[in-house]
């Protein structure tokens, strides 16, 4: 099963960095960190992927250490929109969703 | 990012009624998609697996009976909630996307069952 683990929620406010951190010890050869947006009543948004090293796209960075046994989602300057579920996955044939970790933005 | 569509958005039923539930893929063809379950406040869960000309894959626990998969052509896959009951009541999503491992999947913006 690919396992991952990550903070229940977060709280954080207007304007500032958030970082989640994701840890998945079980990662294989092959696997690939996809993460997540989900906001209620809707299906999972597709926000960032990567496989090592610093992934950076126009709404997230994505940071891999060496060992890939963890992975943090950067999100800079969040705004109230960002109030979300996140989540953290391995990218295999299917995807296994964990808890995610719930970001509320305060103004 | 490529597109995903549901139909219906939402739907209510009476209880013992069968539902149809359509997910497409709009910008791309997959041979492979993928049904989940959502329940209030909690994560998604994998119900099954789709392939496009041959039988779903359902996981563990999941009555293939009961949840009619149907994915016919390379754009569209079925879910057909058959003899529903209020336990069935849930947030459906399905998502589809490419085969290989650095291959993206996309949802759909989901379906509201409630049967009363």
């Amino acid at each position: 099963l690919a396992k991952t683990t990550q903070p229940i929620s977060m709280d954080s406010y207007e304007g500032q960095e958030v970082n989640i951190t994701c840890s998945h010890n079980n990662i294989a050869t092959n696997d690939y960190i996809t993460w997540y947006q989900q906001f209620p009543s809707q299906g999972p948004r597709f926000i960032i992927q990567g496989y090592k090293t610093k992934v950076t796209n126009e709404v997230a960075s994505l940071f891999i250490p060496a060992d890939r046994k963890s992975s943090t989602l950067s999100l800079p300057r969040v705004s109230l929109s960002d109030t979300a579920v996140y989540y953290c996955l391995l990218r295999r044939r299917a995807l296994t969703f964990g808890s995610g970790t719930r970001l509320q933005v305060q103004p | 990012g490529a597109v995903v569509s549901q139909h219906p958005s939402w739907v209510i039923c009476k209880s013992g009624t069968s539902v149809k539930i359509e997910c497409r893929s709009l910008d791309f063809q997959a041979t492979t998609m993928f049904w989940y379950r959502q329940f209030p406040k909690q994560s998604l869960m994998l119900m099954a697996t789709s392939n496009e000309g041959s039988k779903a894959t359902y996981e563990q626990g999941v009555e293939k009976d009961k949840f009619l998969i149907n994915h016919a052509s390379l754009t569209l896959s079925t879910l057909t909630v058959t003899s529903a009951h209020p336990e069935d009541s849930s947030f459906y999503i399905c998502s589809a996307g490419g085969q290989g491992h650095s291959d993206t999947q996309y949802f759909g913006p989901g379906t509201r069952l409630t049967v009363l």
